[in-house]
């Protein structure tokens, strides 16, 4: 069984640090590209980074460009989140994702998604 | 990059109603498009993939359609369960995969 299990998340006061870590299990962990994504207070789902299997690529929200790094240790099964410079606005349950993808021949492409979802772990950044 | 743009924001519905959900994006995404549902305290789940391809142990209710910059999802006979936030996104290219703002199912 598929298994993503978030941790580190907590009360942080805006400028702090915090690193989220996703524990996964259930599936070759290092054969997958791995996002994080937010749910902020009456907002909806952003997208906020992705790791690429091999970790060769990584991409950010405009957001949290320089202040935020994913990262993944593969022989650890495990994704990571360091978020630095923390502010009011990253106030959200983050969520680890699995990407898979869906091989369409007839344009002889790949379409991503996100198929597993951890439960998340809530960030609440105050003074 | 791609915006998304899901309307109604809220609906209010029946149980056994049809509801359709539209989204839009920015430019033309193919079937770069996926739908999620969202319940208060839970995770999204995974409905539709690839515009309109059900996802494993998704009741057939469910439906998605659209190709290029306009998609909608289907539900065709609303079930308590069903009530939920539905957000759609976009997976074109490279990443930002930007979300939809959602749509609000109510009773």
């Amino acid at each position: 069984e598929v298994q993503l299990v978030e941790s580190g998340g907590g009360l942080i006061q805006p400028g702090g640090s915090l690193r989220l870590s996703c524990a996964a299990s259930g599936f070759t962990f290092s054969y997958y590209n791995m996002n994080w994504v937010r749910h902020a207070p009456g907002k909806g789902l952003e997208w906020v980074a992705f790791i690429s299997s091999g970790t060769t690529t990584t991409y950010y929200a405009d957001s949290v460009k320089g202040r935020f790094t994913i990262s993944r240790d593969d022989a650890k099964n495990s994704l990571y989140l360091q978020m630095n410079s923390l502010r009011d606005e990253d106030t959200a349950v983050y969520y680890c994702a699995r990407e898979t993808s869906y091989y369409e021949s007839i344009g002889r492409t790949d379409l991503p998604y996100f198929d597993y979802w951890g439960q998340g772990t809530l960030v609440t950044v105050s003074s | 990059d791609i915006q998304m743009t899901q309307s109604p924001s809220s609906l209010s519905a029946s149980v056994g109603d049809r509801v359709t959900i539209t989204c839009r994006a920015s430019q033309t995404i193919s079937r770069y498009l996926n739908w999620y549902q969202q319940k208060p305290g839970k995770a999204p789940k995974l409905l539709i993939f690839a515009a309109s391809i059900l996802q494993r142990g998704v009741p057939s209710r469910f439906s998605g359609s659209g190709s290029g910059s306009d998609f909608t999802l289907t539900i065709s006979s609303l079930q308590p369960e069903d009530f939920a936030t539905y957000s759609c996104q976009q997976s074109y290219s490279t990443p930002p995969y930007t979300f939809g703002q959602g749509t609000k199912l109510e009773i």
